[in-house]
């Protein structure tokens, strides 16, 4: 099957900082990524579309300020959680699809942020 | 808005028995519905997906059904293994969105020895 890497795993950062998380589509080229957040025993939330080449698609109540996300190649989406706060604490998830609509979803394996 | 209901409550089931998760979707009539399973701190990982013109689907020890007049799924693992403990979630496309998927909360299965 198709490889998602995300990359860092875990990441702890002081309040006020940056963090970037990154998602690469190992094995094949994806014109749009998806990213998730998902609170502890709860349902994975979706945040935003990110899209090559053009601005990220952001749900309802996700400040785009906040995770901004940027889609500079067919393989690389990422994720910056600016001036991060203890609440911004999750675990974040990316997601991407090979192009053909109806097919499987193929996750990167997660990123555990922990503000401090 | 389109909202997906799985069993929040754990199923405990005996190893080599035939775990049978639910999961029920209401205002929204999808093409399709997939199940993932999902380790702890891990991202999911794709299981089935079943058309909403197929009755039933199977791959190896799974198999889900979909119902589109009851608006309901049904996920079964016969002779389960300690190894399928795990939570397993529904997940049906964004009405209208391109491989945008809405997840339910999951079922935890845990299968005893």
């Amino acid at each position: 099957g198709a490889v998602v890497s995300q990359h860092p795993s875990r990441v702890i950062c002081k309040s006020g900082t940056s963090v970037k998380i990154e998602c690469r589509s190992l094995d094949f080229q994806a014109t749009t990524m998806f990213w998730y957040r998902q609170f502890p025993k709860k349902s994975l939330m979706l945040m935003a579309t990110s899209n090559e080449g053009s601005k990220a698609t952001y749900e309802q109540g996700v400040e785009k300020d906040k995770f901004l996300i940027n889609h500079a190649s067919l393989t690389l989406s990422t994720l910056t959680v600016t001036s991060a706060h203890p609440e911004d604490s999750s675990f974040y998830i990316c997601s991407a699809s090979r192009g053909h609509a109806n097919t499987e979803a193929f996750f990167g394996q997660g990123t555990r942020l922990t503000v401090v | 808005s389109q909202k997906i209901e799985q069993n929040s409550e754990a199923l405990n089931i005996q190893e080599g028995k035939t775990a049978t998760l639910t999961c029920n979707y209401t205002n929204y009539s999808p093409a399709y519905l997939q199940w993932y399973r999902q380790d702890p701190g891990r991202g999911p990982v794709f299981l089935l997906l079943i058309r909403e013109n197929e009755k039933e689907k199977r791959k190896e020890r799974l198999k889900v059904t979909f119902d589109t007049t009851l608006k309901q799924s049904l996920f079964h693992i016969t002779a389960s293994q300690p190894a399928d403990s795990a939570t397993y979630l529904c997940a049906l496309p964004f009405s209208g969105g391109y491989n945008k998927l809405i997840f339910g909360a999951g079922t935890r299965l845990a299968v005893h020895p």
